[in-house]
């Protein structure tokens, strides 16, 4: 069973706020990765990191930004959220970034921006 | 051009039965990996099936299988006996290495309603 956790679960807030999603895994895992999904809808890449100091942008453009200081701790902040920030947000990791090495996702933050 | 192709927006299967999501792929590369996972309203991501490239036989896990035809780029899941606990949405992901740096793909995936 993976360990991924998110923090918060839901998070209703207003706009212009900062906000920042915490993601942490006790898998040791190198690489992690955040998602923005609508409900029912496909999964866009947003932001990734091979390790600590790394991180990358992902397919979908994205005010948000990530750092990775800690192998286990992945969070995502928006300096101002708006309401097209609207969306769940799932964080993932990995072992490693060979084929076969499987995404492990965290049970994910419902954000909604007034 | 879309790497996961899921063609089937809506699927509705009987209790019981054996259903099959499709799922067409696209690389150029010979070492790639393909996943399924299941969202179910709650909104996680659980990952259900592997199968690698080099893999001769289809990959199984309880119920689930994947129809692997490396030939025709497909990755097909196949639930067989379905519940009710089975209705979800249903992911198809590719891991490849050439230009995609093993950052995985996404289809738009599948809803399954199982009705009893």
């Amino acid at each position: 069973e993976a360990d991924i956790y998110q923090t918060p679960r839901y998070l209703v807030i207003g706009t212009g706020k900062k906000i920042t999603l915490e993601c942490s895994q006790t898998m040791g895992h190198d690489k992690m990765y955040w998602y923005q999904q609508d409900p029912g809808m496909e999964l866009h890449l947003i932001h990734y990191s091979y390790g600590v100091n790394s991180t990358e942008k992902g397919d979908l453009s994205s005010e948000s930004t990530v750092s990775r200081i800690r192998t286990e701790h992945f969070p995502l902040t928006l300096e101002s959220a708006r309401p097209s920030h609207t969306s769940q947000y799932l964080c993932a990791s990995s072992a490693g970034g060979r084929a076969a090495d499987t995404q492990y996702f965290g049970p994910g933050t419902r954000l909604t921006v007034l | 051009a879309q790497k996961i192709t899921q063609t089937q927006p809506g699927m509705f299967v009987q209790e019981k039965e054996a259903v099959t999501l499709d799922c067409t792929y696209d690389t150029s590369d010979q070492s790639y990996g393909l996943f399924w996972y299941k969202q179910p309203s709650s909104g996680e991501m659980i990952f259900l099936i592997y199968q690698g490239s080099y893999d001769e036989q289809n990959a199984t896990e309880g119920r689930y299988s994947l129809n692997f035809q490396k030939a025709r780029k497909s990755a097909n899941l196949v639930i067989s006996a379905s519940q009710l606990g089975d209705s979800a949405m249903y992911f198809c992901a590719m891991r490849e290495g050439q230009g995609g740096s093993y950052i995985p793909t996404f289809g738009r995936g599948t809803s399954l309603i199982v009705h009893p």
